[in-house]
């Protein structure tokens, strides 16, 4: 069982690229998040899905777009790099109502230079 | 102001002593509070969840919520260096929001 499964693990961007980060999970969960956490800032939330076909916005959605095409996967764009965006990402899922607990995949770290 | 405030550390304790960890929020559609604990270059992973005020134990650890002052606590007895970690307060209404941690050492 594989749970929360990030790809890449690890990504150099220069400024002006662009890339996707994919998440998938295979424990059948309706919520999908996506994190990022910075120094001193902890989790913050970019973008969410509550179930297959649907997406919102959260804390810090600028420069991100996202999908959720299928119920197991959720991918996080960004179209076009910035230093900013230096981070550590980090995808979540749960469900199959809010009040479970969420599973976190391991990260990707992305710089942008 | 944030949703948020989570007390921000770092802290330093010897093996043995009582960690106490510290949130407020200000948002009072929460229901549902947690803990997550984070080690290093890992993914966080729930310690503790409660919906209710009140104290919840579990083991070495204790959640502690406040409903009326939109204060949580959690507090750490005897604690070990392998509780070294990063601890985030976590808030549930129809996303999932978290402070921005406190990181705990634990000397030995």
């Amino acid at each position: 069982n594989a749970g929360v499964t990030q790809t890449p693990k690890f990504r150099v961007l220069k400024t002006g690229q662009s890339m996707t980060l994919l998440c998938a999970q295979d424990m059948n969960h309706e919520y999908m998040y996506w994190y990022r956490q910075d120094p001193g800032m902890g989790l913050r939330l970019i973008h969410y899905s509550v179930g297959e076909g649907t997406t919102a916005k959260g804390e810090v959605p600028d420069g991100y777009n996202v999908s959720r095409l299928k119920k197991q996967n959720f991918l996080l764009g960004l179209e076009s790099a910035a230093p900013s965006q230096t981070s550590v990402y980090f995808c979540a899922s749960s469900g199959p109502v809010r009040d479970t607990e969420a599973f976190f995949g391991q990260g990707t770290r992305l710089t942008v230079v | 102001q944030k949703e948020v405030e989570q007390d921000p550390g770092p802290l330093s304790v010897p093996e043995g002593a009582i960690v106490s960890l510290n949130c407020t929020y200000s948002n009072s559609a929460f229901q549902y509070f947690m803990w997550y604990r984070q080690y290093s270059r890992k993914g966080p992973e729930l310690l503790m969840y409660t919906y209710s005020s009140g104290n919840k134990e579990d083991g070495r650890f204790t959640a502690q919520v406040d409903k009326s002052s939109k204060y949580i606590s959690l507090f750490i007895r005897d604690s070990q260096p392998s509780d070294s970690a990063t601890y985030l307060c976590a808030f549930n209404d129809y996303k999932l929001s978290f402070g921005a941690g406190t990181t705990v050492t634990v000397r030995a």
